[in-house]
């Protein structure tokens, strides 16, 4: 069994301070893609990274993909209450995706 | 691009009586479908995977028999919930992929209420 496990579980903030959440496993991935919930809603797909040491930026959210693709981590700078949500990495293998058990992020104006 | 609908969002049905999800792609073909359940302020719990025209891959644990799923076409998925109980309640979330099966695109959920 592939397991994806986020850290921190729960993550509350000032408007305007930085985060990384962690996404952390010891299966190796082919992808990995994080996704954005907001309550009563379908998740939203932010990114997905493929290669190794990737890096992706999206406005003020920045993505990395590990070197031996097994974590991924993803930076916001300068939060803003409109962050606030659920976000989920997903792991694929073998066309499976694993889904970790998400970071909650409260965003305080 | 990249829509998918779900109808109904919510709905609210006796104990012993059967729902029916739908699952739309609106805007591409999904080659694969995918149907997750979640609880409140938890991750998603895969519950199976349908292809169009082929049974559906139902996860470990979760009743084939009970959730009954129809893959009819590459736009339309469908989750029964047949004898609904109580415990049944939840969020259900589908999902639709396009040819690389990595990247999921969701619905935005059904609240089912058993009540």
């Amino acid at each position: 069994t592939q397991l994806l496990e986020q850290s921190p579980q729960f993550l509350s903030i000032q408007e305007g301070e930085n985060l990384t959440v962690y996404c952390n496993s010891s299966s190796v991935f082919s992808s990995l893609q994080w996704y954005r919930q907001e309550p009563g809603e379908g998740p939203v797909l932010l990114v997905t990274v493929v290669t190794g040491g990737e890096v992706k930026k999206l406005k003020r959210l920045t993505f990395q993909f590990g070197d031996a693709r097994k974590d991924s981590s993803l930076h916001i700078t300068a939060a803003q209450p409109g962050d606030t949500g659920l976000y989920l990495c997903a792991g694929d293998n073998a066309g499976k995706s694993t889904f970790g058990d998400g970071t909650t992020l409260t965003v305080k104006p | 691009g990249a829509v998918v609908s779900q109808h109904p969002s919510w709905v609210i049905c006796k104990s012993g009586t059967s729902v029916k999800i739908e699952c739309r792609s609106l805007d591409f073909q999904a080659t694969t479908m995918f149907w997750y359940r979640q609880f409140p302020k938890q991750s998603l719990m895969l519950m199976a995977t349908s292809n169009e025209g082929s049974k559906a891959t139902y996860e470990q644990g979760v009743e084939k028999d009970k959730f009954l799923i129809n893959h009819a076409s590459l736009t339309l998925s469908t989750l029964t919930v047949t004898s609904a109980h109580p415990e049944d309640s939840s969020f259900y979330i589908c999902s639709a992929s396009r040819g690389s099966l990595y990247e999921q695109y969701f619905g935005p959920g059904t609240r089912l209420t058993v009540t």
